[in-house]
């Protein structure tokens, strides 16, 4: 079995500051994993995912995450958050031996004040 | 090439209804999964259909139960509709498995009163 848990529910932060929104695993096999944002009443769209080779992910809008198999994390992280970024984050898992099935988190909110 | 499209976008039935959702994926894609998104529960994972074959099934009563046609639509269909149903259905296509990016639609959002 797998599970994500995202430790943030929500994140504030000022407009231009860096964040990282945290994410952690547990499967006892080998994962893909992902970063969705959905935006409100939107449906989800992906930042970026790994799949193997180079930890350091990049994605779209400024995103990029770091896969660490040794403490079951990939964090998202941007360096100046925009006020568009405001929206709710998903990190999600899947293995090759479970077809498509996504395992989501709880989600974080992310909040960018002007 | 146009988005994963869902129909209806908007839904209201009363308990104990049945009601059937739709799907479009995008154009060539053979997998669709769906999920249910709840304020209480989050997003879980309903079940995946790919070329017609149910793949995988997520924990969920024998209610919920889908399908893919051969031109890779899919419906979902939950019978004896009860309160805690009302939710976000997402609909997302893959052009197959192992880490393909999965595309989602915008939703299908059901209130049962």
């Amino acid at each position: 079995a797998q599970s994500v848990t995202q430790l943030d529910s929500q994140v504030p932060v000022f407009e231009e500051a860096p964040v990282e929104l945290r994410c952690n695993y547990s499967s006892s096999v080998s994962v893909y994993l992902f970063w969705y944002v959905q935006y409100p009443n939107q449906g989800l769209q992906l930042l970026l995912k790994y799949l193997s080779g180079s930890t350091l992910v990049k994605g779209i809008n400024g995103f990029e995450a770091e896969f660490n198999k040794s403490q079951t994390s990939f964090h998202l992280r941007k360096p100046s958050v925009h006020i568009s970024d405001t929206a709710e984050y998903f990190c999600a898992v899947s293995s090759n031996n479970a077809g498509n099935m996504l395992t989501f988190g709880g989600g974080t909110r992310l909040m960018v004040k002007p | 090439k146009a988005g994963v499209t869902q129909t209806p976008r908007y839904l209201i039935k009363t308990r104990g209804q049945q009601v059937t959702l739709s799907c479009s994926p995008i154009s060539g894609h053979r997998s669709v999964s769906w999920y249910q998104q709840t304020p209480g529960q989050g997003l879980q994972f309903l079940f995946e259909y790919f070329s017609e074959t149910q793949r995988n099934k997520g924990n969920f009563p024998g209610r919920f139960s889908g399908r893919q046609f051969s031109n890779s639509r899919s419906e979902m269909n939950v019978s004896t509709l009860e309160l805690g149903d009302s939710a976000l259905y997402l609909c997302a296509s893959s052009e197959g498995q192992g880490g393909k990016t999965q595309y989602f639609g915008p939703g299908t959002r059901l209130l049962v009163l």
